[in-house]
């Protein structure tokens, strides 16, 4: 079946360690989206990739890159966790336009 | 103003009953509109998509659209204990220079109570 793959599940760091998370789909979608939810709140996308081109958020800090080096796989980095960024980040495509397909998510610990 | 707006809830709804959600949008040239799933610790899931006015009926799912209104409802036919999640409008514009973007709404969360 084509989907949306994320990995890890659930990524434990601790304050201030490097972490990546990655996101793969075979639904051959050219747009790809990373979103940070907290608890009982809506999702916040924090950047998404038209095929090649980048766009970030306009508060999306500085803290959070991302990466897509094909069409199937994008990759979060955060660079120095802190303990607010610790929520569930999820990965979504689309076609240009269309519905967006959400992964499971990865759920973020920071210690 | 918010520019998607929810009820927050809980809406609470008897194990048979019909549950109905509504969402309220401000920018006037969204074009597309999505229903979203979320159980507790997961992923929204899509449930409805609707692109022009009127009604949208998949199974126990019926989405209506109302431009002029600027709203969009969901509902929800026989609802089951298994219905009981957050439920999260989102609303795509298009004609912005990012159009892929999606705005949601806080979500409302329902209740089914056997």
């Amino acid at each position: 079946d084509a989907m949306v793959i994320q990995n890890p599940r659930y990524q434990v760091t601790q304050f201030g360690k490097p972490v990546t998370l990655s996101c793969s789909q075979t639904l051959n979608h050219n747009v790809m989206y990373w979103y940070q939810q907290k608890s009982s709140q809506a999702p916040k996308l924090l950047f998404h990739y038209y095929d090649k081109d980048f766009n970030n958020e306009a508060d999306t800090p500085d803290n959070f890159q991302s990466r897509r080096p094909n069409t199937s796989f994008c990759f979060l980095d955060i660079r120095s966790p802190g303990l607010g960024d610790a929520a569930m980040y999820l990965c979504a495509t689309s076609q240009q336009g269309r519905e967006q397909f959400f992964g499971p998510g990865t759920r973020l610990t920071v210690l | 103003q918010k520019e998607v707006e929810q009820n927050s809830g809980p809406l609470s709804v008897p194990e048979g009953a019909i549950a109905s959600l509504n969402c309220t949008y401000s920018d006037r040239v969204s074009q597309s509109f999505f229903w979203y799933r979320q159980y507790s610790g997961k992923s929204p899931e899509l449930i409805m998509s609707i692109y022009s006015n009127g009604d949208k009926e998949d199974g126990r799912f019926t989405a209506q659209l109302n431009k002029a209104s600027q709203y969009v409802s969901l509902l929800i036919r026989d609802s089951q204990p298994s219905d009981s999640a957050t439920y999260l409008c989102a609303v795509n514009n298009l004609i912005k220079a990012a159009g892929n973007k999606l705005t949601f709404g806080g979500g409302t969360r329902v209740l089914v109570k056997p």
